[in-house]
C-alpha cells in the first residue's frame, strides 16, 4: 500500500528565511509526486509536480528515490507563502492519489 | 483546467438528517471525485462518481451513507445521510482532466452536525 508522510503539522519561518516542507512516501512502484497548496479562503490547487521539474512561485521539489522523499523548498520565504501544503503520490489512475496529512506553513513578518 | 462550483459552501445540520451537496463543472469531465477532509487530517477519497453507472466507493464508505448521483458529465451530487457529529467535515468535489494526479477542486462544503 502507498503512504505519504508529512511529519510537520505546523511550520513557522521568518520572512526571507529558507523553508523546507518535508514529504516522505512509501510506494513499491515508480511514483509520481505532487505538491498541492491551499491558501486561506481559497480552494486546494496544484502547486507543482515532480515530472515537470519546474519552479512555481520560487518553490522547487526534487524527487529522491533513495530517500523516498519529495521535500518542498524555497530559499526565501514570503508572507504570501503562508498556506496549507499537501504532498500527494499518484499511482495508476487519478483515483489512486494519496495525500499526506498536510503542513500548515506560517511565514512571520 | 476546470472551474468547479460547489454548494452549499457551509451548513449546520441536526443529527439524523441528510444533506445533499452539489458540484457543477464548467466543462465535461470524465473523472469526478468526492473527498472528505476532516479537521486536522488529510484528504480521504470517498468515491468516484461515474456517469451513467453506480459510483465506485473506497474502503470504509458505503452507498447507503453517501449516495452519489452523476446524471451527466458536468454535474454530481453527494448526499450525507443520517448524519452524526462524526460526519462534521469538509467535503470536496474534484475532477481530473487527464488520468493523472492533477486534480481540480471545488471550494468545499463545510458541514457541521450538531
Amino acid at each position: 500500500a502507498q503512504r505519504v508522510t508529512q511529519p510537520e503539522k505546523l511550520l513557522s519561518v521568518f520572512k526571507g528565511a529558507p523553508v523546507e516542507l518535508k514529504c516522505n512516501y512509501s510506494y513499491s512502484g515508480s511514483p509520481e509526486l505532487f505538491w498541492y497548496v491551499q491558501y486561506s479562503r481559497q480552494r486546494l490547487q496544484l502547486l507543482l509536480r515532480h515530472i515537470s521539474r519546474e519552479s512555481i512561485k520560487g518553490f522547487t521539489a526534487d524527487l529522491n528515490k533513495g530517500e523516498t522523499s519529495f521535500h518542498l523548498k524555497k530559499p526565501f520565504a514570503q508572507e504570501e507563502d503562508s498556506a496549507m501544503y499537501y504532498c500527494a503520490l499518484h499511482s495508476g489512475s487519478a483515483r489512486q492519489l494519496t495525500f499526506g496529512s498536510g503542513t500548515q506553513l506560517t511565514v512571520l513578518p | 483546467s476546470a472551474v468547479i462550483s460547489q454548494k452549499p459552501s457551509r451548513d449546520i445540520c441536526q443529527r439524523g438528517t441528510s444533506l445533499t451537496i452539489q458540484c457543477q463543472v464548467d466543462s465535461q469531465v470524465t473523472m469526478m471525485f468526492w473527498y472528505r477532509q476532516q479537521p486536522g487530517q488529510s484528504l480521504t477519497l470517498i468515491a468516484t462518481a461515474n456517469q451513467g453507472s453506480e459510483a465506485t466507493y473506497e474502503s470504509g464508505f458505503v452507498i447507503d451513507k453517501f449516495p452519489i448521483s452523476r446524471p451527466n458529465l458536468t454535474f454530481s451530487t453527494l448526499t450525507v445521510s443520517n448524519m452524526s457529529p462524526e460526519d462534521s467535515s469538509i467535503y470536496l468535489c474534484s475532477v481530473g482532466v487527464l488520468d493523472t494526479g492533477e486534480l481540480f477542486f471545488g471550494e468545499g462544503s463545510r458541514l457541521t452536525v450538531l
